[in-house]
């Protein structure tokens, strides 16, 4: 059981937008930073987002992220077929170990 | 740009000793990153193993603690992890990567591990 709760899967048409929520408490993403990695098959995750917010170099628009309280928010607009990956969420937590969600299986239908 | 390269064996028996290095290249790793190790079971999620930092200090995650250990070695530019007793648990795909404190910017491709006799 992770210590971060994401859906196991989400889904939406090409050209439309979808987001994915990661769930957490006080003892991790309450009080530090979320990131986002993307991990396509057969491949190593690839960071997304970090520090809430900010897109590495690279990475478009398409792609946002959030935080509020104790949850966080992974946004892509202008579905692709090649955005069809597992989404993971990821912070630190005061237990001081560095966390992820389960992972969300995004499928563009 | 950062490369970063697992290397082991495939194949550990139960209860030996896992040990795995990562050949870093494009960085120093005595420069202001921590270099750490991620891993996923097959069908999984992820899994953060352990990280150290320049100056060698090290971090664990507490579930894994008592059977892990992560070191550098400045001079060939690597990093490695020992993981001992290990059970068919420990079975997964193992990144190593660089990180900004538990942000983990740039991986390796994955090296499977499987534990079997």
């Amino acid at each position: 059981q992770s210590v971060l709760t994401q859906p196991p899967s989400v889904s939406a048409a090409p050209g439309q937008k979808v987001t994915i929520s990661c769930s957490g408490s006080n003892s991790n993403i309450g009080n530090n930073y979320v990131s986002w990695y993307q991990q396509l098959p057969g491949t190593a995750p690839k960071l997304l987002i970090y520090q809430n917010n900010k897109r590495p170099s690279g990475i478009p628009d398409r792609f946002s992220g959030s935080k509020s309280g104790t949850s966080a928010t992974l946004g892509i607009t202008g579905l692709q077929t090649g955005d069809e990956a597992d989404y993971y969420c990821g912070t630190w937590d005061n237990s001081l170990s560095a966390v992820f969600g389960g992972g969300t299986k995004l499928t563009v239908l | 740009q950062v490369q970063l390269q697992e290397s082991g064996p495939g194949l550990v028996k139960p209860s030996e000793t896992l040990s795995l290095s990562c050949t870093v290249s494009g960085d120093s790793i005595s420069s202001g990153y921590f270099w750490g190790w991620i891993r996923q079971p097959p069908g999984k999620g992820l899994e953060w193993i352990a990280s150290i930092f320049q100056s060698g200090t090290t971090y664990y995650n507490p579930s894994l603690k008592s059977r892990v250990t992560i070191s550098a070695d400045t001079s060939r530019n690597q990093f490695s992890l020992k993981v001992n007793s290990v059970t068919a648990a420990d079975t997964a795909v193992y990144y190593c990567a660089r990180l900004i404190h538990d942000t983990a910017y740039s991986w390796g491709q994955g090296i499977l591990v499987t534990v079997s006799s």
